[in-house]
């Protein structure tokens, strides 16, 4: 089945500076990989997907890449401010489940 | 109501007895998804309805576990005999297509003593 590796588990920046996230994924026919983002207490919230047949997307201060060749995908959050501390997750779609990672704890450093 | 919304958000319950979670997704979704986050862990997959069907329950763990749409919109999840390695946060989804974008609940988080 589908298995769906996230790095790294914590991750700190300055604000203002630039935070990424990487995701690999092992199932070829995966063609739908959402980021969600949770706060405290509260459910995750899609921020940004990428489909199988694009290898970027961007929306404001974040961008997404995929590599289908290379089974990864990356998460680019620029000009990190302190609303961006929170976990984030990548998931990964192959044919009717979807598999996420274990997250990755953003903090925002004043 | 605007998103999706679960009901208790707090459950406490004592080993060995029955629980019952709902869900009630945005107006208009037909599809509808639970599932169970551990702490320090992403969301796992338990079940998927297509309008009142169960399309997939591959992820409920085990007998204990059960999961009813009756009309198509609300949903409960349901455990007997709980044990405490139930305890976690159980998350519902809803989507106007199948394993697309989904928008999430608040959870409710089980506490099994």
């Amino acid at each position: 089945g589908e298995n769906v590796e996230q790095h790294p588990s914590t991750l700190s920046v300055q604000e203002g500076d630039s935070a990424v996230i990487k995701c690999t994924y092992s199932d070829s026919a995966s063609n739908y990989f959402p980021w969600y983002k949770q706060e405290l207490g509260k459910g995750p919230q899609l921020i940004i997907d990428i489909r199988s047949n694009v290898g970027e997307k961007k929306d404001q201060r974040i961008a997404v890449t995929l590599n289908k060749t290379a089974k990864h995908f990356s998460l680019h959050i620029t000009e990190t401010q302190p609303e961006d501390s929170a976990v984030y997750f990548c998931a990964a779609t192959p044919y009717d489940k979807i598999i996420f990672g274990k997250g990755t704890r953003l903090h925002i450093l004043p | 109501g605007a998103g999706v919304s679960q009901t208790p958000s707090n459950k406490v319950t004592e080993k060995g007895k029955y629980v019952e979670l709902r869900c009630d997704p945005i107006s208009g979704h037909t599809a509808l998804y639970w599932y169970r986050q551990s702490l320090g862990q992403g969301p796992e997959f338990l079940i998927y309805f297509q309008g009142t069907g169960a399309a997939d329950d591959s992820g409920l763990p085990n007998d204990r576990f059960f999961a009813v749409r009756p009309e198509g919109s609300v949903s409960t999840l349901k455990i007997q005999r709980t044990e405490r390695g139930d305890s976690a946060v159980y998350l519902c989804a809803s989507s106007l297509a199948d394993w697309n974008e989904q928008f999430f609940g608040p959870g409710t988080r089980l506490t099994v003593l």
